[in-house]
């Protein structure tokens, strides 16, 4: 079965400093990763997905991640954090299930920014 | 374009109480999926509907948990009699088919409250 680790249920970055959000997953075919976000309240929005092609994807907000598969890693990273990223950041990867797909998420990784 | 609408988005309940959540779904969006969010974890897929049809419904607790997708476009999750543990916010999200690679897009959840 596929699924998503994350290492580090809180991460705390001062303002400009780098983000890294760690997400290894484990898939017996190629996985499709995906890269959410949760604002307090608010429900999940994409940040990026990787399917196949170009290994480093762009994502919204300043966020990129790069897939590696010779390390099972889907890391999520941003040069500089802004207060604004402060939130909850949940890993996914996408299965093919018969004739649908199902997307199995990760533990999250709340992100805390301070000045 | 309007986003997956969802209601209520507060809701407080007493245990062996019913109680039922609507959702509203992008339009043209053919597939629905309702998950279970428990604090501090991340969405676990309780039932997937692929236009009014029911792909996935392996994880849904059917002696308590019931769902309908009422011509293929809104959805109602019920729960009678509700549980303590059944505290926890239930997402909706819609995406326009099921294949691997399609983004599901969130609605901002109801956050249900057992007593």
């Amino acid at each position: 079965a596929q699924s998503v680790t994350q290492l580090g249920s809180h991460v705390s970055v001062s303002e400009g400093a780098l983000v890294l959000l760690r997400c290894n997953y484990s898939s017996s075919v190629p996985p499709y990763l995906f890269w959410y976000v949760q604002y307090p309240n608010q429900g999940l929005q994409l940040l990026l997905k990787y399917t196949t092609g170009a290994t480093l994807v762009k994502g919204i907000n300043g966020f990129e991640a790069e897939f590696k598969k010779s390390e099972t890693s889907f890391h999520l990273t941003k040069p500089s954090a802004h207060m604004s990223d402060a939130a909850e950041y949940f890993c996914a990867v996408s299965v093919a299930t018969g004739t649908a797909s199902k997307l199995t998420f990760g533990t999250g990784t709340r992100l805390q920014v301070t000045l | 374009e309007a986003g997956v609408a969802q209601s209520p988005r507060y809701k407080i309940i007493e245990k062996r109480q019913s109680v039922a959540f609507w959702c509203n779904p992008i339009s043209g969006h053919a597939t629905l999926y309702w998950y279970q969010q428990i604090l501090g974890q991340g969405p676990k897929l309780l039932i997937q509907f692929q236009n009014n049809g029911v792909v996935d419904d392996s994880q849904l607790p059917k002696d308590r948990f019931s769902a309908e997708r009422l011509k293929g476009v809104d959805s109602t999750l019920k729960i009678q009699p509700a549980k303590l543990e059944d505290s926890a916010v239930y997402l909706c999200a819609s995406s326009l088919w099921s294949l691997v690679t399609d983004t599901q897009y969130f609605g901002p959840g109801t956050r249900l409250t057992v007593l």
